[in-house]
């Protein structure tokens, strides 16, 4: 079983629905989550970071972690066809220099 | 500013050929890493640097080399390119692994 799992899509969604993505994870080390954005083609960019439990809004997206659960979450509001993208979980333990990475969820917003 | 930079951006390789890709960061970051993403595999750790003249394997290592030249630049040399290698690689930096990295462009290397 690997340390992170994310559903890998491919999720359609019409133009201005909600999007929820989501991780599961198995390591109660992890305190530090991040969500990347990668546009075709491109690298990924650091979307969102969050440490350890709660909420985080910037804009339109919120990203939540549930430690007791395990389970972290990105939302999207108002999606906009400029938010297709593949978006790829990343979680951390203290003092590790690596992260770990899901393998990603390819979303397209439909005009 | 560059943030990181990836040379080259596209290469196409015969079997057996070697090949160095060379990255470079200008954000003073400690860590320095190299991935290589393939469809339904996700990012998969090739190598990293924790710091300057350290450098430590990651997940797949095996026919890959790499080279920690200085604070700035980190080099991943395929001594002798198989098909298997085609892939897209992605270099990335950090000043803590915790932090977040920053993430080149990418280069897509065909071995053929």
């Amino acid at each position: 079983q690997k340390e992170v799992e994310q559903d890998p899509g491919p999720l359609s969604v019409p133009e201005g629905a909600i999007v929820s993505l989501n991780c599961t994870y198995s390591n109660s080390a992890f305190q530090y989550f991040m969500w990347y954005r990668q546009y075709s083609r491109k690298g990924p960019e650091l979307l969102m970071y969050t440490y350890s439990s709660g909420n985080k809004e910037d804009g339109r997206f919120t990203a939540q972690v549930d430690k007791s659960s395990k389970y972290i979450s990105l939302f999207i509001r108002d999606s906009q066809p400029s938010d297709s993208a593949t978006y790829l979980c990343a979680m951390s333990a203290a003092g590790n220099e690596k992260l770990t990475f899901g393998t990603g969820t390819r979303l397209t917003i439909i005009p | 500013n560059a943030g990181v930079t990836q040379t080259p951006k596209f290469q196409v390789l015969k079997t057996g050929q070697s090949m160095t890709l060379q990255c470079a960061q200008d954000m003073n970051h400690n860590s320095m890493y190299w991935y290589r993403q393939d469809p339904g595999m996700g990012l998969r750790l090739i190598y990293y640097s924790a710091s300057e003249g350290t450098t430590d394997k990651g997940e797949v290592p095996n026919g890959y080399n790499v080279s920690r030249l200085n604070k700035r630049e980190f080099s991943l040399r395929l001594e002798s390119a198989a098909p298997s290698q085609t892939s897209v690689y992605f270099c990335a930096s950090s000043r803590q692994g915790e932090d977040g990295y920053t993430f080149g462009s990418g280069t897509r290397l065909t071995v053929v």
